[in-house]
């Protein structure tokens, strides 16, 4: 069973904070997403990776950096945190070797509220 | 103009009644269109997969790809409260570098008991 996890499910920040968004994956998978999801916006990539040490941006990249430094983590990180990005935040992960192709297997979300 | 366009709902019908949801996309390189089902609060999954045009059957489910019209479907047979959810489409092109897919904005089903 294709397991994508997320290091919390909810979790509160001041404006200005340094946030970290963790994600974990256990198939093996060569790609990896994190994307934001709000009402009647439905979801929107952030950033995306299709190898270790490497990072295309999506759609909307500003505000976020993105690191993976091993096949299965990939971290979002949010430099200086805004109100305007209070939002759900999705990973996601997806490969050859599992799954149909470019079938994207998502986590839990993590909930982030910026005060 | 989003790439893919999807009715948010939502839509509210009584248990064991025919749904349909539907998405219009304007990229004609898509290729392989899904359907993901979001509990809420919980991250999508895969429901239905197809690729390029035709007719796939699931148990309740049919999703249909109409590529001459840039129009994709997902039926509900049946339909039960445990189908109340939202349902997003999702696309990609076959030569997309990016792997990534594209998403409509979702449609929220509720079925009534």
């Amino acid at each position: 069973d294709v397991k994508v996890t997320q290091s919390s499910r909810y979790l509160v920040k001041r404006t200005g904070e340094k946030v970290f968004l963790e994600c974990v994956q256990d198939m093996d998978h060569e790609n990896m997403f994190w994307y934001r999801q709000d009402p009647g916006l439905g979801l929107r990539l952030i950033y995306f990776s299709y190898d270790v040490k490497m990072k295309e941006k999506g759609d909307i990249p500003e505000g976020y950096s993105v690191s993976r430094e091993k096949k299965e983590r990939f971290s979002l990180i949010l430099e200086s945190a805004s109100t305007n990005q209070t939002s759900m935040y999705l990973c996601a992960s997806s490969g050859l070797g599992q799954g149909l192709p470019y079938e994207q297997y998502f986590g839990p979300g993590t909930r982030l509220t910026v005060t | 103009q989003k790439e893919v366009e999807q009715d948010p709902g939502p839509l509210s019908v009584p248990e064991g009644a025919i749904v349909s949801l539907n998405c219009t996309y304007s990229n004609s390189a898509f290729q392989y269109f899904m359907w993901y089902r979001q509990y809420s609060r919980k991250g999508p999954e895969l429901l239905m997969y197809t690729y390029s045009s035709g007719n796939k059957e699931d148990g309740r489910f049919t999703a249909q790809v109409d590529k001459s019209s840039k129009y994709i479907s997902l039926f509900i047979r049946d339909s039960q409260p445990s189908d109340s959810a939202t349902y997003l489409c999702a696309m990609s092109a076959q030569d997309t570098g990016r792997r990534a897919l594209t998403f409509g904005s979702g449609t929220r089903l509720q079925v009534q008991p």
